[in-house]
């Protein structure tokens, strides 16, 4: 089966660095994706991972670790506007096409 | 570019109706998805379609059935819909198998009461 998990919620403050985790386990992996939810809106693209290692992108950096089936969004200088739900995603490729199987999310909460 | 349309936005529905669901994307995407959302329960896929004509079960597709007539259109049908199927639903597509970025639809929130 497939199994993704990630923290239910997480508090930081404006102005610093949050790392939100998530493990999976998961046949025909092909990669890692991280999507933002504001609430009562769909989710954005924020990363994507294939390859082990960091990738950055701005004040949001997405690391990825296929032997251990681990990830973590880094959040840097934080905003008030990044309060929002954090969607992990395993890129899952079957025999003729490919999905997506998300974990519950991670509601992060930015406060002054 | 509209991108990912659903309609209806919003839709009230007595137990035992039965209601369609529309998504039409206009970037050309072969892969079209459909997913609900509860809350604390994430995104679950409910059917998928890998080409016109195509269909396929995703993790929950009891009381769902879809059709994907046309390249551009896939529909979700409620044949008797009930309470446990309030929720909120989204569509999705993407064009690359490998990279598998999903566009989004804005949601559609349905209520069975």
């Amino acid at each position: 089966g497939q199994n993704i998990d990630q923290p239910t919620e997480m508090t930081a403050t404006e102005g610093a660095i949050v790392q939100i985790n998530c493990t999976y386990q998961t046949s025909g992996f092909n990669g890692l994706f991280w999507y933002q939810q504001h609430a009562g809106e769909a989710p954005t693209f924020l990363s994507y991972n294939v390859l082990d290692g960091l990738e950055e992108k701005g004040r949001f950096s997405s690391f990825l670790s296929r032997s251990k089936g681990y990830s973590y969004l880094l959040l840097k200088e934080l905003q008030m506007k990044d309060s929002a739900s954090y969607l992990c995603a395993a890129h899952i490729l079957t025999g003729g096409g490919n999905k997506l199987t998300f974990g519950t999310g991670t509601q992060l909460k930015v406060e002054l | 570019n509209a991108g990912v349309t659903q309609t209806p936005k919003f839709r009230v529905l007595k137990t035992g109706q039965s209601m369609t669901l529309l998504c039409a994307q206009d970037m050309n995407h072969e892969y079209m998805y459909w997913y609900r959302q509860d809350p604390g329960m994430g995104l679950r896929l409910i059917h998928y379609s890998v080409g016109e004509g195509t269909t396929a079960k995703g993790e929950v597709p009891d009381g769902y059935n879809v059709s994907r007539l046309k390249k551009q259109n896939f529909l979700l049908g409620l044949e008797s819909a009930a309470p446990s199927q309030t929720s909120v639903y989204f569509c999705a597509s993407t064009q690359d198998r490998r990279t598998g970025e999903l566009f989004f639809g804005e949601g559609s929130r349905l209520t069975v009461l």
